[in-house]
Protein backbone atom coordinates (compact mmCIF):
# COMPACT_ATOMS: atom_id res chain seq x y z
CA UNK A 1 0.00 0.00 0.00
CA UNK A 2 1.26 3.59 -1.11
CA UNK A 3 2.22 5.45 2.55
CA UNK A 4 2.85 9.43 2.35
CA UNK A 5 4.28 10.28 6.41
CA UNK A 6 5.00 13.97 6.75
CA UNK A 7 6.90 15.15 9.63
CA UNK A 8 7.17 16.77 12.23
CA UNK A 9 2.98 17.37 12.66
CA UNK A 10 3.92 20.72 13.77
CA UNK A 11 6.96 23.14 13.90
CA UNK A 12 7.27 26.54 15.59
CA UNK A 13 10.16 28.62 14.47
CA UNK A 14 11.27 32.25 15.10
CA UNK A 15 11.66 35.10 12.27
CA UNK A 16 14.74 34.22 9.92
CA UNK A 17 14.95 30.73 11.47
CA UNK A 18 15.47 28.53 8.95
CA UNK A 19 14.33 24.36 8.96
CA UNK A 20 13.25 22.03 6.86
CA UNK A 21 9.56 19.76 6.52
CA UNK A 22 9.95 16.39 5.38
CA UNK A 23 7.59 13.70 3.08
CA UNK A 24 8.91 10.47 3.27
CA UNK A 25 6.80 8.15 0.98
CA UNK A 26 6.50 4.04 0.69
CA UNK A 27 5.22 3.82 -2.83
CA UNK A 28 5.46 1.54 -6.44
CA UNK A 29 6.73 3.53 -9.28
CA UNK A 30 6.65 7.71 -8.15
CA UNK A 31 5.51 9.40 -10.65
CA UNK A 32 5.41 12.55 -9.19
CA UNK A 33 5.34 14.69 -5.95
CA UNK A 34 4.08 17.79 -5.03
CA UNK A 35 3.65 20.32 -2.52
CA UNK A 36 0.67 22.31 -1.41
CA UNK A 37 0.39 25.03 1.11
CA UNK A 38 -2.36 25.06 3.15
CA UNK A 39 -3.82 28.29 5.22
CA UNK A 40 -6.93 28.18 8.00
CA UNK A 41 -10.15 27.77 6.34
CA UNK A 42 -8.51 27.88 2.66
CA UNK A 43 -8.36 25.48 0.12
CA UNK A 44 -4.80 23.91 -0.53
CA UNK A 45 -2.71 25.86 -2.81
CA UNK A 46 -0.03 24.45 -5.16
CA UNK A 47 3.62 25.24 -4.95
CA UNK A 48 5.76 23.40 -6.40
CA UNK A 49 6.18 19.51 -8.27
CA UNK A 50 9.31 17.37 -8.05
CA UNK A 51 9.72 14.49 -10.88
CA UNK A 52 12.67 12.76 -10.22
CA UNK A 53 15.48 12.34 -7.60
CA UNK A 54 18.37 14.87 -6.95
CA UNK A 55 15.72 17.57 -8.81
CA UNK A 56 14.71 20.64 -7.13
CA UNK A 57 12.21 23.75 -7.33
CA UNK A 58 12.80 27.11 -5.73
CA UNK A 59 10.00 29.96 -4.81
CA UNK A 60 10.83 33.16 -2.75
CA UNK A 61 11.74 30.96 1.00
CA UNK A 62 10.62 27.74 0.02
CA UNK A 63 12.75 25.18 -1.86
CA UNK A 64 11.32 21.74 -2.30
CA UNK A 65 14.10 18.43 -2.75
CA UNK A 66 13.72 15.34 -3.84
CA UNK A 67 15.39 12.14 -2.86
CA UNK A 68 14.48 7.88 -3.94
CA UNK A 69 12.65 7.96 -0.98
CA UNK A 70 11.90 11.31 0.80
CA UNK A 71 11.47 15.07 -0.24
CA UNK A 72 11.97 18.33 2.34
CA UNK A 73 10.49 21.62 1.82
CA UNK A 74 13.50 23.85 3.29
CA UNK A 75 12.17 27.02 4.50
CA UNK A 76 15.05 30.08 4.41
CA UNK A 77 14.78 32.95 6.93
CA UNK A 78 10.99 32.38 7.35
CA UNK A 79 8.16 35.12 7.84
CA UNK A 80 5.03 35.44 9.83
CA UNK A 81 3.41 35.12 6.72
CA UNK A 82 4.92 31.88 5.58
CA UNK A 83 2.89 29.95 8.76
CA UNK A 84 0.50 27.43 7.42
CA UNK A 85 0.31 24.42 6.70
CA UNK A 86 2.24 22.28 4.00
CA UNK A 87 0.81 19.03 2.35
CA UNK A 88 2.91 16.76 0.57
CA UNK A 89 1.42 14.50 -2.26
CA UNK A 90 2.02 12.00 -4.70
CA UNK A 91 1.46 10.50 -7.80
CA UNK A 92 2.53 6.65 -8.40
CA UNK A 93 2.32 4.92 -11.72
CA UNK A 94 -0.87 2.70 -10.78
CA UNK A 95 -3.15 5.53 -9.58
CA UNK A 96 -3.76 7.63 -12.80
CA UNK A 97 -4.97 10.73 -12.04
CA UNK A 98 -5.07 10.50 -8.55
CA UNK A 99 -2.91 11.85 -5.76
CA UNK A 100 -2.32 10.70 -2.38
CA UNK A 101 -2.02 12.54 0.29
CA UNK A 102 0.14 13.11 3.60
CA UNK A 103 -1.41 14.66 6.50
CA UNK A 104 0.53 17.79 6.49
CA UNK A 105 2.87 19.58 9.01
CA UNK A 106 1.94 22.61 10.65
CA UNK A 107 4.20 25.36 10.67
CA UNK A 108 4.31 28.47 13.01
CA UNK A 109 6.44 31.41 12.86
CA UNK A 110 6.72 33.71 14.93
CA UNK A 111 7.83 37.41 14.88
CA UNK B 1 -11.32 33.30 -14.25
CA UNK B 2 -13.04 33.00 -10.70
CA UNK B 3 -11.04 29.25 -10.58
CA UNK B 4 -12.66 26.40 -8.60
CA UNK B 5 -15.83 27.78 -6.53
CA UNK B 6 -18.05 26.43 -4.19
CA UNK B 7 -21.20 26.46 -2.73
CA UNK B 8 -22.18 26.50 0.12
CA UNK B 9 -19.48 27.42 2.56
CA UNK B 10 -20.93 26.69 5.48
CA UNK B 11 -23.97 24.14 6.36
CA UNK B 12 -25.54 22.65 9.20
CA UNK B 13 -27.40 19.03 8.59
CA UNK B 14 -29.50 16.95 10.66
CA UNK B 15 -29.21 13.12 10.64
CA UNK B 16 -30.73 11.43 7.33
CA UNK B 17 -31.05 14.86 5.75
CA UNK B 18 -29.70 14.83 2.26
CA UNK B 19 -27.80 17.68 0.10
CA UNK B 20 -25.72 18.84 -2.57
CA UNK B 21 -22.71 20.38 -2.43
CA UNK B 22 -21.58 22.18 -5.59
CA UNK B 23 -18.76 22.83 -7.36
CA UNK B 24 -17.58 24.70 -10.43
CA UNK B 25 -14.55 25.63 -12.60
CA UNK B 26 -13.99 28.20 -15.08
CA UNK B 27 -11.01 27.01 -16.65
CA UNK B 28 -12.20 24.17 -19.19
CA UNK B 29 -10.57 21.76 -17.30
CA UNK B 30 -12.12 18.04 -17.75
CA UNK B 31 -10.34 16.29 -14.21
CA UNK B 32 -12.34 17.21 -11.20
CA UNK B 33 -11.88 15.68 -7.67
CA UNK B 34 -13.96 15.68 -4.11
CA UNK B 35 -12.04 15.36 -1.39
CA UNK B 36 -12.66 15.40 2.39
CA UNK B 37 -10.41 16.91 5.77
CA UNK B 38 -11.30 15.68 8.90
CA UNK B 39 -9.33 17.64 11.47
CA UNK B 40 -5.44 17.34 11.49
CA UNK B 41 -5.38 15.19 8.81
CA UNK B 42 -4.66 14.99 4.61
CA UNK B 43 -7.22 14.83 2.09
CA UNK B 44 -9.01 11.96 1.20
CA UNK B 45 -10.63 11.19 -2.52
CA UNK B 46 -13.95 10.61 -2.71
CA UNK B 47 -15.11 10.40 -6.28
CA UNK B 48 -13.61 12.01 -9.21
CA UNK B 49 -13.76 12.67 -13.00
CA UNK B 50 -11.91 12.72 -16.05
CA UNK B 51 -14.35 14.38 -18.21
CA UNK B 52 -18.48 14.76 -18.52
CA UNK B 53 -20.17 11.93 -18.12
CA UNK B 54 -17.55 9.78 -16.42
CA UNK B 55 -16.78 9.11 -12.84
CA UNK B 56 -15.07 6.98 -10.46
CA UNK B 57 -14.33 6.00 -7.11
CA UNK B 58 -11.76 6.98 -5.05
CA UNK B 59 -10.94 5.75 -1.21
CA UNK B 60 -13.86 6.92 0.69
CA UNK B 61 -17.47 6.94 -1.34
CA UNK B 62 -19.89 5.26 0.98
CA UNK B 63 -22.31 7.74 1.65
CA UNK B 64 -21.97 9.77 -1.12
CA UNK B 65 -23.05 9.89 -5.06
CA UNK B 66 -21.50 11.87 -8.06
CA UNK B 67 -22.53 13.01 -11.49
CA UNK B 68 -20.77 14.81 -14.07
CA UNK B 69 -23.39 16.18 -16.60
CA UNK B 70 -20.92 19.35 -17.70
CA UNK B 71 -17.45 20.03 -18.10
CA UNK B 72 -18.03 23.14 -15.50
CA UNK B 73 -19.66 21.34 -12.43
CA UNK B 74 -18.83 18.62 -10.53
CA UNK B 75 -21.69 18.27 -7.69
CA UNK B 76 -21.14 15.88 -5.15
CA UNK B 77 -24.74 14.41 -3.14
CA UNK B 78 -24.75 13.14 0.48
CA UNK B 79 -28.29 11.07 0.62
CA UNK B 80 -29.14 10.01 4.46
CA UNK B 81 -26.21 12.26 6.31
CA UNK B 82 -24.43 10.65 9.04
CA UNK B 83 -22.34 12.28 11.87
CA UNK B 84 -19.51 10.39 10.58
CA UNK B 85 -19.92 12.99 7.62
CA UNK B 86 -18.56 15.82 9.08
CA UNK B 87 -15.88 17.43 7.37
CA UNK B 88 -14.44 20.56 5.30
CA UNK B 89 -15.15 19.06 1.52
CA UNK B 90 -12.85 20.68 -1.06
CA UNK B 91 -13.54 19.97 -5.00
CA UNK B 92 -10.22 20.04 -7.39
CA UNK B 93 -9.55 20.21 -10.95
CA UNK B 94 -6.52 19.84 -13.45
CA UNK B 95 -6.14 20.34 -16.81
CA UNK B 96 -5.16 17.28 -19.25
CA UNK B 97 -1.26 18.21 -19.29
CA UNK B 98 -0.35 18.17 -16.04
CA UNK B 99 -1.00 16.43 -12.48
CA UNK B 100 -1.18 19.54 -10.94
CA UNK B 101 -4.78 20.12 -9.10
CA UNK B 102 -5.92 23.27 -8.12
CA UNK B 103 -8.61 24.01 -5.25
CA UNK B 104 -11.86 25.59 -4.08
CA UNK B 105 -12.44 27.67 -0.55
CA UNK B 106 -13.90 24.33 0.57
CA UNK B 107 -17.23 23.85 2.20
CA UNK B 108 -17.50 22.96 5.83
CA UNK B 109 -20.36 20.60 6.98
CA UNK B 110 -21.38 19.65 10.27
CA UNK B 111 -24.19 16.82 11.04
CA UNK B 112 -25.74 16.48 14.05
Amino acid sequence: EDQVTQSPEALRLQEGESSSLNCSYTVSGLRGLFWYRQDPGKGPEFLFTLYSAGEEKEKERLKATLTKKESFLHITAPKPEDSATYLCAVRVETSGSRLTFGEGTQLTVNP
Amino acid sequence: NAGVTQTPKFRILKIGQSMTLQCTQDMNHNYMYWYRQDPGMGLKLIYYSVGAGITDKGEVPNGYNVSRSTTEDFPLRLELAAPSQTSVYFCASRRDSSYEQYFGPGTRLTVT
